[in-house]
């Protein structure tokens, strides 16, 4: 079965600590994996398409990368602000997006 | 900049009422979605639209109807609603369904269904 695991289900760091957030993914073909934040309230905000493993995108104090069964965030020193959650989509060869639940991602001052 | 506009922000519903959640989107994409956002659970697509006049049954379609009423608008139909319809919808839109699918979403209708 097609599917998208994210870990940690939640993340709390200080503020300056520099962590990972996971992505791991079983699908039919890869077309595309995308990063997505989400702050409370409100909609999915577009960060990162990736397409081919070894490809990586930065922006900012966040870094992805992409590997042939999984991807990564890095938050480099990571703010408050960049508290919020953090999802993970696979776009398949059949163009069905497969979302991952999230990660929740707490910085604190 | 509107983007993708829902409405409404918040409904409570009665089981067995209906209602339809409104979605209108301002940069002539062609592809727009409807999810449902659970506590623990990814996005789960509903139905989607690829183009103007066509749609199509997404993961979890059933107890829902969706109309393309133009190019600009997409809305999702509950006709006899059910406590487990209660959840957050996301409206989303993409220029195509292509491998440059990024979708741009909407600030969400949460929906209680007692």
């Amino acid at each position: 079965e097609d599917q998208v695991t994210q870990s940690p289900e939640a993340l709390r760091l200080q503020e300056g600590e520099s962590s990972s957030l996971n992505c791991s993914y079983t699908v039919s073909g890869l077309r595309g994996l995308f990063w997505y934040r989400q702050d409370p309230g409100k909609g999915p905000e577009f960060l990162f398409t990736l397409y081919s493993a070894g490809e990586e995108k930065e922006k900012e104090r966040l870094k992805a990368t992409l590997t042939k069964k999984e991807s990564f965030l890095h938050i480099t020193a990571p703010k408050p602000e960049d508290s919020a959650t953090y999802l993970c989509a696979v776009l398949e060869v059949g163009f069905k997006t497969i979302f991952g639940a999230g990660t929740r991602l707490f910085v604190k001052a | 900049n509107a983007g993708v506009t829902q409405t409404p922000k918040f409904q409570v519903l009665k089981t067995g009422q209906s209602m339809t959640l409104q979605c209108a989107q301002d940069m002539n994409h062609n592809s727009m979605y409807w999810y449902r956002q659970d506590p623990g659970m990814g996005l789960r697509l509903i139905y989607y639209s690829a183009s103007e006049g066509t749609t199509d049954k997404g993961e979890v379609p059933n107890g829902y109807n969706v109309s393309r009423l133009n190019k600009r608008e997409f809305s999702l139909r509950l006709e006899s609603a059910a406590p487990s319809q209660t959840s957050v919808y996301f409206c989303a839109s993409s220029e195509a369904r292509g491998s440059q699918n990024i979708q741009y979403f909407g600030a969400g209708t949460r929906l209680s269904v007692l």
